[in-house]
């Protein structure tokens, strides 16, 4: 069973940069997958952020692509998530997920972690 | 950007009727359209994948049927874990999701 786990600070100043972790467990992040962030602002609906194949090639949501990098460690089974010049509308639960065998379904999410963006 | 519009907002149901949920795209997404189900305080779930498909351990009683712009989501007859709200999401283009249809108890 793949189980994933987000990890990072959960308060961030504006126009800092928000940086989250994403442990894979259960399975190789090396596997024929794609691994993908998602972000839910409170209350909300659902935002995909980005996504990384072991290889490194990415793909990014064109509306944060210039604020976007998500990167992966091959050696700790993990991937990353750095989103700059934050702002107050970053303030959201970000979800790690693993994208399934069928394009960018996900199919095994994080648990989500909150992030706020406040001085 | 592929905007995909769920419809309705709120539905109010009786345990063990059946419930109809319908999302929208802004252009055809062919049938890469996906559906999930979010509790409060919980990831979403994957629940129906390529538009008609059932995720692995999801119950029979939910279905999915379209293709091109328009796709339904049925829950034949609802279950008190049922009551949640529903995303659709669509993955011809990069992905975008649905604003959610919340399900609630008549």
């Amino acid at each position: 069973q793949v189980q994933l786990q987000e990890s990072g600070p959960g308060l961030v100043k504006p126009s800092g940069t928000l940086s989250l972790t994403c442990a894979v467990s259960g399975g190789s992040i090396s596997s024929s997958n794609w691994w993908s962030w998602i972000r839910q602002p409170p209350g909300k609906g659902l935002e995909w952020i980005g996504e990384i194949y072991h290889s490194g090639s990415t793909n990014y949501n064109p509306s944060l692509k210039s604020r976007v990098t998500i990167s992966v460690d091959k050696s700790k089974n993990q991937f990353s998530l750095k989103l700059s010049s934050v702002t107050a509308a970053d303030t959201a639960v970000y979800y790690c997920a693993r994208n399934g065998i069928v394009g960018a379904t996900m199919d095994y999410w994080g648990q989500g972690t909150l992030v706020t963006v406040s001085s | 950007e592929i905007v995909m519009t769920q419809s309705p907002a709120t539905l109010s149901v009786s345990p063990g009727e059946r419930a109809t949920l319908s999302c929208r795209a802004s252009q055809s997404v062919s049938s890469n359209l996906a559906w999930y189900q979010q509790k409060p305080g919980q990831a979403p779930r994957l629940l129906i994948y390529g538009a008609s498909t059932r995720a692995t351990g999801i119950p029979a009683r939910f279905s999915g049927s379209g293709s091109g712009t328009e796709f339904t989501l049925t829950i034949s007859s609802l279950q008190s874990e049922d009551f949640a709200v529903y995303y659709c999401q669509q993955y011809n283009n990069w992905p975008t999701f649905g604003g959610g249809t919340k399900v609630e108890i008549k």
